[in-house]
């Protein structure tokens, strides 16, 4: 049974700060990791992937993947009160296969 | 990134009557299309996993039967609640992947259905 793993928060931090929100993931075999932003009433929206250990920057964005310790991460730098929301960690390989997601955790920005 | 279109993104609908809720994907070929299924304040709950040309593969609890699901062509998914009843009342989301490795899924809007 593949399985990610994240914290249900809420998470909340000031405007202006660094967001950290990890993602833990049971399956060795999973080659790619995504991080989707959902707002409450919508659809998910992808922001990051991430296929190979390290960093990957995008804007105030940064995922963080580490296939040893099966750990990924999403770092949202000056944070604003606008990135409020779930955000969702999915694992998957091949095309054919669903995205294994986490429950995903809650982000509040307050101003 | 690519686009997936859902619709309609609402609709209310009697008790007992049938709904169908399509999914495209508008600028690539989406071989595998996957129907979700939120409730408020939960998570995303894979209803089933759709390949273009065979039957869906339904996942443990959904029932085939009230949930059709066809996949005739690689831009076009569809889901059809049958004989909704008010307990059918969710957010039902599509998504879609391409079968090449490492690819995303992409969203449609959602589809928020309610039964009265």
């Amino acid at each position: 049974q593949k399985e990610v793993e994240q914290n249900s928060g809420p998470l909340s931090v000031p405007e202006g700060a660094i967001a950290s929100l990890n993602c833990t993931y049971s399956d060795r075999g999973s080659q790619s990791f995504f991080w989707y932003r959902q707002y409450s009433g919508k659809s998910p929206e992808l922001i990051m992937s991430i296929y190979s250990n390290g960093d990957k920057e995008d804007g105030r964005f940064t995922a963080q993947l580490n296939k040893a310790s099966q750990y990924v991460s999403l770092l949202i730098r000056d944070s604003q009160p606008s990135d409020s929301a779930t955000y969702l960690c999915a694992g998957g390989d091949s095309g054919y296969s669903t995205l294994t997601f986490g429950k995903g955790t809650m982000l509040l920005v307050s101003p | 990134g690519a686009v997936v279109s859902q619709h309609p993104s609402r609709v209310i609908c009697k008790s007992g009557t049938s709904v169908k809720i399509e999914c495209r994907s508008l600028d690539f070929q989406a071989t595998t299309m996957f129907w979700y299924r939120q409730f408020p304040k939960q998570s995303l709950m894979l209803m089933a996993t759709s390949n273009e040309g065979s039957k869906a593969t339904y996942e443990q609890g959904v029932e085939k039967d009230k949930f059709l699901i066809n996949h005739a062509s690689l831009t076009l998914s569809t889901l059809t609640v049958t004989s909704a009843h008010p307990e059918d009342s969710s957010f039902y989301i599509c998504s879609a992947r391409t079968d090449r490795m490492n690819t995303e899924a992409f969203f449609g809007q959602g589809t928020r259905l309610t039964v009265v």
